[in-house]
Protein backbone atom coordinates (compact mmCIF):
# COMPACT_ATOMS: atom_id res chain seq x y z
CA UNK A 1 0.00 0.00 0.00
CA UNK A 2 0.42 3.78 -0.03
CA UNK A 3 2.73 5.29 3.07
CA UNK A 4 3.83 8.75 4.18
CA UNK A 5 5.11 9.07 7.71
CA UNK A 6 6.00 11.68 9.57
CA UNK A 7 6.29 12.72 12.88
CA UNK A 8 3.43 13.41 15.14
CA UNK A 9 4.78 16.25 17.35
CA UNK A 10 7.74 18.20 17.50
CA UNK A 11 8.94 21.19 19.65
CA UNK A 12 11.64 23.79 19.01
CA UNK A 13 12.47 27.16 20.51
CA UNK A 14 12.14 30.33 19.10
CA UNK A 15 14.90 31.41 17.18
CA UNK A 16 15.98 28.08 16.43
CA UNK A 17 15.95 25.53 13.60
CA UNK A 18 14.32 22.67 13.35
CA UNK A 19 13.63 19.68 10.92
CA UNK A 20 10.53 18.00 9.73
CA UNK A 21 10.89 14.83 8.43
CA UNK A 22 9.01 12.63 5.72
CA UNK A 23 9.27 9.19 4.80
CA UNK A 24 7.74 7.75 1.73
CA UNK A 25 6.43 4.37 -0.44
CA UNK A 26 4.10 5.11 -3.06
CA UNK A 27 3.08 3.76 -6.30
CA UNK A 28 5.40 6.06 -8.74
CA UNK A 29 6.23 9.44 -7.72
CA UNK A 30 5.57 13.07 -9.53
CA UNK A 31 6.75 15.27 -6.86
CA UNK A 32 6.76 16.12 -2.97
CA UNK A 33 4.54 18.56 -1.68
CA UNK A 34 4.93 20.12 1.94
CA UNK A 35 1.46 22.50 3.05
CA UNK A 36 1.44 24.93 6.27
CA UNK A 37 -1.63 24.58 8.03
CA UNK A 38 -2.44 26.52 11.25
CA UNK A 39 -5.09 25.34 13.91
CA UNK A 40 -8.66 25.64 12.36
CA UNK A 41 -7.42 27.14 8.68
CA UNK A 42 -6.74 25.62 5.36
CA UNK A 43 -3.65 24.49 4.17
CA UNK A 44 -1.22 26.82 2.26
CA UNK A 45 1.39 25.48 -0.27
CA UNK A 46 4.92 25.88 1.21
CA UNK A 47 7.29 23.80 -1.72
CA UNK A 48 7.09 21.22 -3.94
CA UNK A 49 10.26 18.81 -4.75
CA UNK A 50 10.85 16.72 -7.68
CA UNK A 51 14.33 16.71 -8.57
CA UNK A 52 16.60 15.28 -5.47
CA UNK A 53 18.29 18.25 -3.48
CA UNK A 54 17.75 21.15 -1.60
CA UNK A 55 15.30 23.84 -2.38
CA UNK A 56 14.97 27.16 -0.77
CA UNK A 57 12.94 29.34 0.15
CA UNK A 58 13.68 32.31 2.49
CA UNK A 59 13.52 30.90 6.26
CA UNK A 60 12.15 27.44 4.43
CA UNK A 61 14.09 25.20 3.25
CA UNK A 62 13.02 21.43 1.28
CA UNK A 63 15.08 18.65 0.83
CA UNK A 64 14.40 15.23 -1.59
CA UNK A 65 16.13 11.86 -1.91
CA UNK A 66 13.82 9.88 -4.39
CA UNK A 67 16.26 6.88 -3.89
CA UNK A 68 15.67 6.88 -0.11
CA UNK A 69 12.14 7.83 -0.10
CA UNK A 70 12.61 10.80 2.30
CA UNK A 71 12.45 14.22 2.52
CA UNK A 72 12.65 16.99 5.30
CA UNK A 73 11.25 20.38 5.74
CA UNK A 74 14.05 22.79 7.39
CA UNK A 75 12.54 25.98 9.15
CA UNK A 76 15.21 28.64 10.53
CA UNK A 77 15.03 31.70 12.45
CA UNK A 78 11.71 30.29 14.07
CA UNK A 79 9.05 32.23 15.07
CA UNK A 80 5.79 31.94 17.23
CA UNK A 81 3.81 32.20 14.11
CA UNK A 82 5.46 28.86 12.80
CA UNK A 83 3.27 27.07 15.44
CA UNK A 84 1.31 24.87 12.81
CA UNK A 85 0.44 21.88 11.06
CA UNK A 86 3.06 20.92 8.80
CA UNK A 87 2.00 18.29 5.81
CA UNK A 88 3.86 15.95 4.01
CA UNK A 89 2.31 14.83 0.63
CA UNK A 90 3.29 12.60 -2.51
CA UNK A 91 1.72 12.53 -5.75
CA UNK A 92 2.05 8.97 -7.40
CA UNK A 93 1.77 7.54 -10.48
CA UNK A 94 -1.55 8.46 -11.26
CA UNK A 95 -0.99 12.15 -10.14
CA UNK A 96 -2.85 11.42 -6.98
CA UNK A 97 -1.92 13.22 -3.66
CA UNK A 98 -0.95 11.09 -1.01
CA UNK A 99 -1.14 13.03 2.32
CA UNK A 100 0.63 12.35 5.50
CA UNK A 101 -1.34 12.55 9.15
CA UNK A 102 1.21 15.78 9.93
CA UNK A 103 3.58 16.97 12.30
CA UNK A 104 2.19 19.49 14.67
CA UNK A 105 5.06 21.84 15.30
CA UNK A 106 5.01 23.71 18.66
CA UNK A 107 7.31 26.64 19.02
CA UNK A 108 8.18 27.87 22.61
CA UNK A 109 9.30 31.17 23.59
CA UNK B 1 -14.44 36.60 -4.03
CA UNK B 2 -10.69 35.71 -3.89
CA UNK B 3 -9.52 32.21 -4.35
CA UNK B 4 -11.60 29.63 -3.18
CA UNK B 5 -14.90 30.42 -1.21
CA UNK B 6 -16.50 27.35 0.75
CA UNK B 7 -20.25 27.22 2.41
CA UNK B 8 -21.16 26.71 4.77
CA UNK B 9 -18.76 27.00 7.31
CA UNK B 10 -20.05 24.68 9.70
CA UNK B 11 -23.16 22.51 10.31
CA UNK B 12 -24.68 20.35 12.16
CA UNK B 13 -26.98 17.80 10.33
CA UNK B 14 -29.07 15.11 11.50
CA UNK B 15 -28.57 11.52 10.24
CA UNK B 16 -29.94 10.42 7.32
CA UNK B 17 -30.41 13.94 6.03
CA UNK B 18 -29.26 15.34 1.86
CA UNK B 19 -26.99 17.89 2.33
CA UNK B 20 -24.77 20.26 0.03
CA UNK B 21 -21.74 21.71 0.60
CA UNK B 22 -20.53 24.75 -1.70
CA UNK B 23 -17.34 25.54 -3.20
CA UNK B 24 -16.81 28.30 -5.79
CA UNK B 25 -13.24 29.45 -7.16
CA UNK B 26 -12.49 32.73 -9.09
CA UNK B 27 -9.31 31.31 -10.26
CA UNK B 28 -10.10 29.46 -13.61
CA UNK B 29 -8.31 26.55 -12.38
CA UNK B 30 -9.07 23.61 -14.56
CA UNK B 31 -8.86 20.93 -11.46
CA UNK B 32 -10.89 20.40 -8.40
CA UNK B 33 -11.08 18.59 -5.64
CA UNK B 34 -13.13 17.66 -2.37
CA UNK B 35 -11.01 16.19 0.62
CA UNK B 36 -11.77 15.43 3.87
CA UNK B 37 -9.90 15.68 7.04
CA UNK B 38 -10.19 13.40 10.48
CA UNK B 39 -7.95 13.90 13.45
CA UNK B 40 -4.45 11.85 12.65
CA UNK B 41 -5.40 11.24 9.53
CA UNK B 42 -3.90 12.57 6.58
CA UNK B 43 -6.02 14.53 4.30
CA UNK B 44 -8.15 11.54 2.25
CA UNK B 45 -9.51 12.54 -1.32
CA UNK B 46 -13.32 12.24 -2.01
CA UNK B 47 -13.82 13.05 -5.56
CA UNK B 48 -12.14 15.28 -8.53
CA UNK B 49 -12.63 17.05 -11.63
CA UNK B 50 -9.84 17.39 -14.14
CA UNK B 51 -11.82 20.13 -16.23
CA UNK B 52 -15.82 21.14 -16.09
CA UNK B 53 -18.00 18.44 -17.23
CA UNK B 54 -15.78 15.37 -16.09
CA UNK B 55 -15.42 14.19 -12.61
CA UNK B 56 -13.57 11.19 -10.58
CA UNK B 57 -13.60 9.51 -7.87
CA UNK B 58 -11.40 9.22 -5.01
CA UNK B 59 -9.90 7.15 -2.46
CA UNK B 60 -12.90 7.65 -0.15
CA UNK B 61 -15.91 8.35 -2.18
CA UNK B 62 -18.90 6.18 -0.87
CA UNK B 63 -21.98 8.49 0.06
CA UNK B 64 -20.57 11.60 -1.68
CA UNK B 65 -21.51 12.79 -5.46
CA UNK B 66 -20.30 15.78 -6.98
CA UNK B 67 -20.68 18.00 -10.04
CA UNK B 68 -18.80 20.00 -12.69
CA UNK B 69 -21.00 21.82 -14.49
CA UNK B 70 -18.95 24.84 -15.16
CA UNK B 71 -15.13 26.01 -14.05
CA UNK B 72 -16.29 27.72 -10.70
CA UNK B 73 -19.01 25.41 -8.61
CA UNK B 74 -17.77 22.26 -7.73
CA UNK B 75 -20.85 21.08 -5.31
CA UNK B 76 -20.15 18.18 -2.77
CA UNK B 77 -23.73 16.13 -1.97
CA UNK B 78 -24.06 14.17 0.85
CA UNK B 79 -27.27 11.92 -0.19
CA UNK B 80 -28.03 11.13 3.07
CA UNK B 81 -25.65 11.67 5.63
CA UNK B 82 -24.11 9.21 8.54
CA UNK B 83 -22.16 10.08 11.73
CA UNK B 84 -19.17 8.74 10.37
CA UNK B 85 -19.33 11.52 7.85
CA UNK B 86 -18.36 14.17 10.62
CA UNK B 87 -15.20 15.48 9.24
CA UNK B 88 -13.77 18.98 7.95
CA UNK B 89 -14.32 18.60 4.15
CA UNK B 90 -12.19 21.10 1.99
CA UNK B 91 -12.79 22.06 -1.55
CA UNK B 92 -9.33 22.74 -3.62
CA UNK B 93 -8.00 23.71 -6.67
CA UNK B 94 -5.43 23.91 -8.87
CA UNK B 95 -4.04 25.23 -12.50
CA UNK B 96 -3.37 21.36 -13.89
CA UNK B 97 -4.44 18.42 -12.28
CA UNK B 98 -0.86 17.89 -11.47
CA UNK B 99 -0.91 21.06 -9.04
CA UNK B 100 2.52 20.87 -9.04
CA UNK B 101 4.98 23.95 -9.50
CA UNK B 102 4.34 27.83 -7.84
CA UNK B 103 1.20 27.70 -6.04
CA UNK B 104 0.05 23.83 -5.46
CA UNK B 105 -2.92 22.81 -4.65
CA UNK B 106 -5.23 26.39 -3.71
CA UNK B 107 -7.90 25.44 -0.21
CA UNK B 108 -11.01 26.89 0.70
CA UNK B 109 -11.02 27.73 4.39
CA UNK B 110 -13.00 24.26 4.71
CA UNK B 111 -16.41 23.04 5.89
CA UNK B 112 -16.84 21.69 9.89
CA UNK B 113 -19.69 19.28 9.48
CA UNK B 114 -20.96 17.09 12.42
CA UNK B 115 -23.67 14.51 12.17
CA UNK B 116 -25.72 13.49 14.37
Amino acid sequence: GQNIDQPTEMTATEGAIVQINCTYQTSGFNGLFWYQQHAGEAPTFLSYNVLDGLEEKGRFSSFLSRSKGYSYLLLKELQMKDSASYLCAVMDSNYQLIWGAGTKLIIKP
Amino acid sequence: IAGITQAPTSQILAAGRRMTLRCTQDMRHNAMYWYRQDLGLGLRLIHYSNTAGTTGKGEVPDGYSVSRANTDDFPLTLASAVPSQTSVYFCASSDEFSGTGEGGYTFGSGTRLTVV
